[in-house]
């Protein structure tokens, strides 16, 4: 199995300040044939599933604020967040759906400081 | 607006069959696949497996042994089964949609807090 390691386990940042989440897979989730990542990124309010955020590593999701960004390719990735809101209080998940069985990330929580 | 919404046994005890089913309501069926994660109290998430409409599955190792998703594509409908189970499969079950393999997951159903206690 890939395992996924995301870094910091929990982070405070000021409203309107940048908070960057790292996430580390254990091979490489980078497809050769079409120079795609399968890396994607969650988010997780209490209470509620969890909300696709980006695939293939920087594409952003329909419907999800710019300020969100994803970077990254190989073992090494990262979720940006441009200016933090209140309401992006939640914890963030990292997926890779590069080979079964598809492995998460083991959170990352984000608070305001 | 498709919408899963899914359903099943919610109290168990050890060594009972889990059983959720999961129904994809205002769109189509065909061309996604569909999966079920799991995520116990206060933890991280658990992929367990997949299928297609077809019927292929795709599962996590290590459940393996004690998994079965199936589909009703009559009804637009997938379910788990999950057999002998214990306390450590306590946790909120998700039925997922996705397109693989662009997007793993697009779309979650509200989840079911499933708990084994004898």
């Amino acid at each position: 199995d890939i395992v996924m390691t995301q870094s910091p386990d929990s982070l405070a940042v000021s409203l309107g300040e940048r908070a960057t989440i790292n996430c580390k897979s254990s091979q490489s989730v980078l497809y050769s044939s079409n120079s795609e990542n399968y890396l994607a990124w969650f988010q997780q309010k209490p209470g509620q599933p969890p909300k696709l955020l980006i695939y293939w590593a920087s594409t952003r999701e329909s419907g999800v604020p710019d300020r969100f960004s994803g970077s990254g390719s190989g073992t090494d990735f990262t979720l940006t967040i441009s200016s933090l809101q209140a309401e992006d209080v939640a914890v963030y998940y990292c997926l890779q759906y590069y080979s079964s069985p598809w492995t998460f990330g083991q959170g990352t929580k984000v608070e305001i400081k | 607006q498709v919408q899963l919404q899914q359903w099943g046994t919610r109290l168990l005890k050890p060594s009972e069959t889990l059983s959720l089913t999961c129904a994809a309501k205002g769109g189509s069926f065909n061309g996604y696949y569909w999966s079920w994660i799991r995520q116990p109290p206060g933890k991280g998430l658990e992929w367990i497996g997949e299928i297609n409409h077809s019927g292929s599955t795709n599962y996590n190792p290590s459940l393996k042994s004690r998994v079965t998703i199936s589909v009703d594509t009559s009804k637009n409908q997938f379910s788990l089964k999950l057999n002998s189970v214990t306390a450590a499969d306590t946790a909120v079950y998700y039925c997922t949609r996705g397109t693989v393999p662009a997007v793993p997951i697009d779309l979650w159903g509200q989840g079911t807090l499933v708990t084994v206690s004898s």
